[in-house]
């Protein structure tokens, strides 16, 4: 089974700084998606970035970056210049790309806050 | 933007009862999905739903729980008999592929299990 791991609750960064939020998983699949989803306090889940196993490049939204390190299976989110908007909880995400469905499975999440 | 739409956004309810949890998928998407989370913890897998039948329940979804698409645009989930551990946020999602896409979620139900 496939699980995904975020083992630091809490992050806090200053406002303009960058930050980084870890997450491994364990998986025995080769090709596999994986996703960051942030949950402000509104509760509503909502997309930041998302990588494909399959591919090499790291992906980037706009101040959002990945560092996927698929050998490690470490796919960490990098915030730059980051904003009080960003203050969220951060979910790391797995699924796969055969069979029926693909399911999501979440890390733990990471309360990020970020000081002014 | 397309949206997933989740109603009712709060809904409290005895123990017991049964409760009905709607939910309005983006009308060209193809899987839908019920997730909860409970207060403080991470989301959790409940069901996935293609081609009008469940295609993968997660162990949480037991005998009290069922999935309906009864008019091809809303997407249900129902409690049969609710338990104080019921009491979560549900998230209903939905996808147009197997997830590349990525999920778009509905803002969540929130169920309080009195």
């Amino acid at each position: 089974a496939q699980t995904v791991t975020q083992s630091q609750p809490e992050m806090s960064v200053q406002e303009a700084e960058t930050v980084t939020l870890s997450c491994t998983y364990d998986t025995s699949e080769s090709d596999y998606y994986l996703f960051w989803y942030k949950q402000p306090p509104s509760r509503q889940m909502i997309l930041v970035i998302r990588q494909e196993a399959y591919k090499q490049q790291n992906a980037t939204e706009n101040r959002f970056s990945v560092n996927f390190q698929k050998a490690a299976k470490s796919f960490s989110l990098k915030i730059s210049d980051s904003q009080l908007g960003d203050a969220a909880m951060y979910f790391c995400a797995y699924s796969r790309t055969t069979g029926a469905n693909s399911k999501l499975t979440f890390g733990k999440g990471i309360t990020l806050s970020v000081r002014p | 933007e397309p949206e997933v739409t989740q109603t009712p956004s709060h809904q409290v309810t005895q123990m017991g009862q049964e409760v009905i949890l709607r939910c309005v998928p983006i009308s060209n998407h193809l899987y839908f999905y019920w997730y909860r989370q409970i207060l403080g913890q991470k989301v959790e897998f409940l069901v996935s739903f293609y081609n009008n039948e469940i295609s993968e329940k997660s162990e949480i979804f037991d005998d009290q729980f069922s999935v309906e698409r009864p008019d091809g645009s809303n997407f249900t989930l129902k409690i049969r008999s609710t338990k104080l551990e019921d009491s979560a946020m549900y998230f209903c999602a939905s996808s147009l592929d197997r997830g590349w896409y990525g999920y778009t979620f509905g803002s969540g139900t929130r169920l309080t299990v009195v």
